[in-house]
């Protein structure tokens, strides 16, 4: 299995515009994870998606923030519109269980955000 | 109070040392325990995963956790340059649907 897919790798935009990271999960795993990375936060949950169901999106910082998951093998997450303080790296994750959070996440390589 | 605490170190260790990673938590409800290895500009692994208190070992490395002191520990025996990376406590507990990550702390091993 190819693991967890994310794209792109690295993305470096100007404040104010849109940006989409993108996510493919492992094949049959049913959680998603969107998670934001730095070196203030650390690791920070946005939100959680099982069965492509937004169960938890308490973590998502504002409006500007948006996640979708319109099948299983595709989930995305948008900032529009994107601010410096936006600038981190966004992994997405997912795992195979039902029960959620004790089964084990699989993380990809994460997306490189920078806003200018 | 933070729910999870760790040092963010660096932990500069030689060759051969052990190491001995600690976090701290606050919930009580936190029954599951992670150590996940994270190498520089890559994603998270999953290293080692607890159940409520005591030991477990898999090849160099051990978890333990106290959880009368709220208080997990990751050694590392034999330390090697290829284990430089930082590591991450995680927890949950049952109901929760979300892990709780500590900040990790990064391990520099020289040669």
């Amino acid at each position: 299995d190819a693991g967890v897919i994310q794209s792109p790798r690295h993305e470096v935009t100007e404040m104010g515009q849109e940006v989409t990271l993108r996510c493919k999960p492992i094949s049959g795993h049913n959680s998603l994870f969107w998670y934001r990375q730095t070196m203030m936060r650390g690791l920070e949950l946005l939100i959680y998606f099982n069965n492509n169901v937004p169960i938890d999106d308490s973590g998502m910082p504002e409006d500007r923030f948006s996640a979708k998951m319109p099948n299983a093998s595709f989930s995305t997450l948008k900032i529009q519109p994107s601010e410096p303080r936006d600038s981190a790296v966004y992994f997405c994750a997912s795992s195979s269980g039902t029960s959620g959070q004790q089964d084990t996440q699989y993380f990809g390589p994460g997306t490189r955000l920078t806003v200018l | 109070q933070k729910e999870v605490e760790q040092d963010p170190g660096p932990l500069s260790v030689p060759e051969g040392a052990i190491v001995s990673l600690n976090c701290t938590y606050s919930n009580s409800a936190f029954q599951y325990f992670m150590w996940y290895r994270q190498y520089s500009r890559k994603g998270p692994e999953l290293l080692m995963y607890t159940y409520s208190s005591g030991n477990k070992e898999d090849g160099r490395f051990t978890a333990q956790v106290d959880k009368s002191s709220k208080y997990i520990s990751l050694f590392i025996r034999d330390s090697q340059p290829s284990d430089s990376a930082t590591y991450l406590c995680a927890m949950t507990g049952s109901g929760y649907s979300t892990l709780t990550f500590g900040k990790g702390t990064m391990l520099l091993v020289s040669p």
